[in-house]
């Protein structure tokens, strides 16, 4: 499979645990995204990366957020004291900059915060 | 604002009639658009794009149409199948910006 690949497919976890998600990428895409979605809505930008460097990141990223993708490869997003309103989809796209916009995204994170 | 919407959340057809999903995005600078089906447990997988260059695009059983003049975009499918059975979002890239911006989602549901 050469797709997007994210893990876990689901998390479990109690208020106020860290909770850490993995991406990656398609291999020869340089640049890395991160988006949120919860139930009925439309994906939500959080964040991206061009190969290692995090370009752009929403007012949606709190700062018990944080993402790395320290060898412009694989990404990690890390959520320190979740919250219940951090329970979402979390999704990771990836595209090569130069063939247009075009994301091709993960099948996502489920994180539910108890 | 950077807004995308759709007019209907939910949209039932027979199978084998046409699908038209409608869309209304309110930023003027955006100069690219997206399709993407979603099914449930699974991640958003790309249909078809347009430019702002263009006013439509044909992909096998889809149309995108763009209208700048009143900022629709739809994406017609035809001869709906139960496999097209979906939410469709649309989303728009701003000029100038890298990231898209999603709309709320419309539910297709096809029935025999």
């Amino acid at each position: 499979d050469t797709g997007v690949s994210q893990n876990p497919r689901h998390k479990i976890t109690k208020r106020g645990q860290n909770v850490t998600f993995r991406c990656d990428p398609i291999s020869e895409h340089n640049r890395l995204y991160w988006y949120r979605q919860t139930l009925g809505q439309g994906p939500e930008f959080l964040t991206y990366f061009q190969n290692e460097a995090q370009l752009e990141k929403s007012r949606l990223l709190s700062d018990r957020f944080s993402a790395e993708r320290p060898k412009g490869s694989f990404s990690t997003l890390e959520i320190q004291r979740t919250e219940q309103g951090d329970s979402a989809m979390y999704l990771c796209a990836s595209s090569f900059r130069g063939s247009g916009e075009k994301l091709f995204f993960g099948s996502g994170t489920q994180l539910s915060v108890l | 604002g950077e807004s995308v919407g759709l007019h209907l959340p939910t949209l039932s057809v027979q199978e084998g009639d046409n699908s038209i999903i409608n869309c209304a995005y309110s930023n003027s600078a955006s100069d690219y658009f997206i399709w993407y089906k979603q099914e449930s447990g699974k991640g958003p997988q790309f249909i078809i794009d347009i430019r702002s260059n263009m006013d439509k695009r044909q992909g096998q059983r889809v149309t995108v149409l763009l209208n700048k003049t009143v900022k629709h975009l739809s994406l017609q499918i035809a001869a709906t199948q139960p496999g097209d059975s979906a939410v469709y979002f649309c989303a728009e890239n701003i000029g100038n910006t890298d990231k898209l911006i999603f709309g709320t989602g419309t539910r297709l549901q096809v029935f025999p």
